[in-house]
């Protein structure tokens, strides 16, 4: 069975330029959060959708958006992206009020 | 809310050697308690987890975690390590019943095995 993933891989940005980036879930799973890890800290929690309404947020700027579609899959968007938006973007997905998350490989993205 | 801490941030160790990783809680509401690991360029893996029911949970190569409500903690151990098992662990919290379930993560710890 496939597990979460995500794209693109890598991903390299301009300061104040925007970035999309992707997940799918496993199948099956109707829940999708997406975390920011920055370099030799713990994953942090930017946001959490559940049959596409979003069910949290974290202490992100509004800068960073999201939304999930109608097959489960997700889209996390950061405009205006800063230096410190160089973190890897971890998604992780879970079938229901079932708290195990599994996550996929993450994007890794530098803001030069 | 919910918070985490793991202590060491690095923790050198032989090979076939045991190891204990240290994770404590702090939370005003029941939680569910999980360590995931990471290794090089790579996502998070779950390792093992806490729900309820027994205190002591084992995962299939080997590590174990003892839920200690009274000192909340949830440290992970290993009888004998191997090479393999050099990686970043994070342990993390999530509280019950909240209404995301978000997982609040420790800063991790290095696990480096040495031959």
């Amino acid at each position: 069975d496939a597990g979460v993933t995500q794209s693109p891989t890598h991903l390299i940005k301009t300061r104040g330029q925007q970035v999309t980036l992707r997940c799918s879930p496993i199948s099956g799973h109707k829940s999708v959060s997406w975390y920011q890890q920055v370099l030799g800290q713990g994953p942090q929690f930017i946001f959490q959708y559940y049959e596409k309404e979003e069910r949290g947020r974290g202490n992100f700027p509004d800068r960073f958006s999201a939304r999930q579609f109608p097959n489960y899959s997700s889209e996390l968007n950061v405009n205006a992206l800063l230096l410190g938006d160089s973190a890897l973007y971890l998604c992780a997905s879970r079938m229901d009020r079932v708290n195990e998350q599994y996550f996929g490989p993450g994007t890794r993205l530098t803001v030069t | 809310a919910q918070s985490v801490t793991q202590l060491d941030s690095q923790v050198p160790v032989f090979e076939e050697a045991p190891v204990e990783l240290r994770c404590n809680y702090s939370s005003s509401v029941s939680v569910y308690l999980f360590w995931y690991v990471q290794y090089p360029n790579q996502g998070l893996q779950l390792l093992l987890k806490y729900l309820s029911g027994s205190t002591l949970v084992e995962s299939i190569n080997g590590f174990e975690a003892e839920f200690n409500k009274s000192q909340t903690s949830f440290h992970l151990r290993k009888p004998s390590v191997h090479i393999s098992d050099t990686a970043e662990y994070f342990c993390a919290v999530s509280g019950v019943g909240g209404a995301t379930n978000k997982l609040i993560f420790g800063t991790g710890t290095l696990l480096a095995v040495q031959p």
